[in-house]
């Protein structure tokens, strides 16, 4: 069975820094997807990007991008100029890409707070 | 926002009874999943339906069951409540159709169940 692991339950960052979010997956599977998603307050689960496993290159999406590290199974989301409306749960999460439910296992999830 | 609508809101039940969940897909989208969301810790996958199939289920027990209809909206019914049973329930549409979007899970934004 696939594992995703957030070893970061909180995190602080200072507005206008970067911060990088970590994640580890575990899968003997080697076409996938893996994810990031934002849940604010609201509750309601934003995806922020997404990084296809057999490409190379890392995705980025305006002020997020990540560092995929397919040997190491490692998945790290980094926010650069951190901006207050960043303060949410960020989880992590890994999608099967071959046949079947196209599941989603998601981390336990970071906290992040943008301090003013 | 996505175009993932679910109600109610929030919801209060006592233990032993019956509850229905509703989920609206997003226009285009023709498979659901749910997912429930326990206080601090990450969706855990309850089942998915696509074409008004089951198509996929989680390690949930059989008293948590759905239905999916013809216009791809979705019930998540549970029976017999637990105290454990108290989570966020989260709907995702997403489409098999998509090329480029193929998958992606939009989510709503969550029944709050308690149960007491």
């Amino acid at each position: 069975a696939q594992t995703v692991t957030q070893s970061q339950p909180e995190m602080s960052v200072q507005e206008a820094e970067t911060v990088t979010l970590s994640c580890t997956y575990d899968t003997s599977e080697s076409n996938y997807y893996l994810f990031w998603y934002k849940q604010p307050p609201s509750r309601q689960m934003i995806l922020v990007i997404r990084q296809e496993a057999y490409k190379q290159q890392n995705a980025t999406e305006n002020r997020f991008s990540v560092n995929f590290q397919k040997a190491a199974k490692s998945f790290s989301l980094k926010i650069s100029d951190s901006q207050l409306g960043d303060t949410a749960m960020y989880f992590c999460a890994y999608q099967y890409s071959g046949a079947g439910s196209y599941q989603l296992t998601f981390g336990k999830g970071t906290k992040l707070s943008v301090i003013p | 926002e996505t175009g993932v609508t679910q109600s109610p809101t929030h919801l209060i039940k006592t233990r032993g009874q019956q509850v229905t969940l509703r989920c609206s897909s997003q226009s285009g989208h023709n498979t659901v999943s749910w997912y429930q969301q326990a206080l601090g810790q990450g969706p855990q996958f309850i089942f998915q339906y696509y074409r008004e199939e089951e198509n996929g289920r989680g390690n949930f027990p059989p008293r948590f069951s759905g239905l999916q209809f013809p216009n791809y909206s979705s019930e998540l019914n549970v029976n017999a409540l637990e105290l454990d049973d108290s989570a966020l329930y989260l709907c995702a549409s997403s489409s098999h159709r998509l090329t480029l979007a193929k998958n992606i899970q939009y989510f709503g934004a969550g029944t709050r169940l308690s149960v007491l």
